[in-house]
């Protein structure tokens, strides 16, 4: 079992929609967690940290279910500047990040 | 600005060559600095943990003699991969933790190995 999952990809979305993006992880060990953008032949840059009592950033919202482990990151109204691939990232450490394979947005006009 | 950067972003070199990489950590420095792999569609893998004045710590199933890193001074981290094969072709990123809550990336090396 892979460690951290992700929706398969890609979403293809219009500019204005809401969309979702699920990620669980299997090392119950993991004590934050993260969500990157990735975008093509570029390095992940961090969107941002995900909290237990949730946390928001503009139009994106993250949250966390220890219980399920589940976290999810919400966009709301879409703009094209959104299309990347969104990374999923549990950390049980101070090294330590594993990555989910990523899910792949695409914001179409 | 960026706050690591990589050396060079991109190689092409001919199986059997040796290829370096380097990552610099700009503003701050990293006594602890991170290599990861990342193959097309695939998730980053953390290939080992570079520690400034002593030896690497690898995952397992990374080759050490394979991936040589050397962590030299507290803002350069190298990555040599010895005599590279066409399997070893894919974008290698460095990353570096200025403070316990942030991570940042190199802007990656892609290599393709001939």
């Amino acid at each position: 079992r892979k460690e951290v999952e992700q929706d398969p990809g890609p979403f293809n979305v219009p500019e204005g929609a809401t969309v979702a993006f699920n990620c669980t992880y299997s090392n119950s060990a993991s004590q934050s967690f993260f969500w990157y953008r990735q975008d093509c032949r570029k390095e992940p840059k961090l969107l941002m940290s995900v909290y237990s009592s949730g946390n928001e950033d503009g139009r994106f919202t993250a949250q966390l279910n220890r219980a399920s482990q589940y976290i999810s990151l919400l966009i709301r109204d879409s703009k094209l500047s959104d299309s990347a691939t969104y990374l999923c990232v549990a950390s049980s450490g101070y090294s330590t990040l594993t990555f989910g394979k990523g899910t792949m947005l695409l914001v179409s006009p | 600005g960026a706050v690591v950067s990589q050396h060079p972003s991109w190689v092409i070199c001919k199986s059997g060559t040796s290829v370096k990489i380097e990552c610099r950590s700009l503003d701050f420095q990293a006594t602890t600095m991170f290599w990861y792999r990342q193959f097309p569609k695939q998730s980053l893998m953390l290939m080992a943990t570079s520690n400034e004045g002593s030896k690497a710590t690898y995952e397992q199933g990374v080759e050490k003699d394979k991936f040589l890193i050397n962590h030299a001074s507290l803002t350069l981290s190298t990555l040599t991969v010895t005599s590279a094969h066409p399997e070893d072709s894919s974008f290698y990123i460095c990353s570096a933790r200025p403070t316990a809550e942030t991570q940042y990336f190199g802007p990656g090396t892609r290599l393709l190995v001939l």
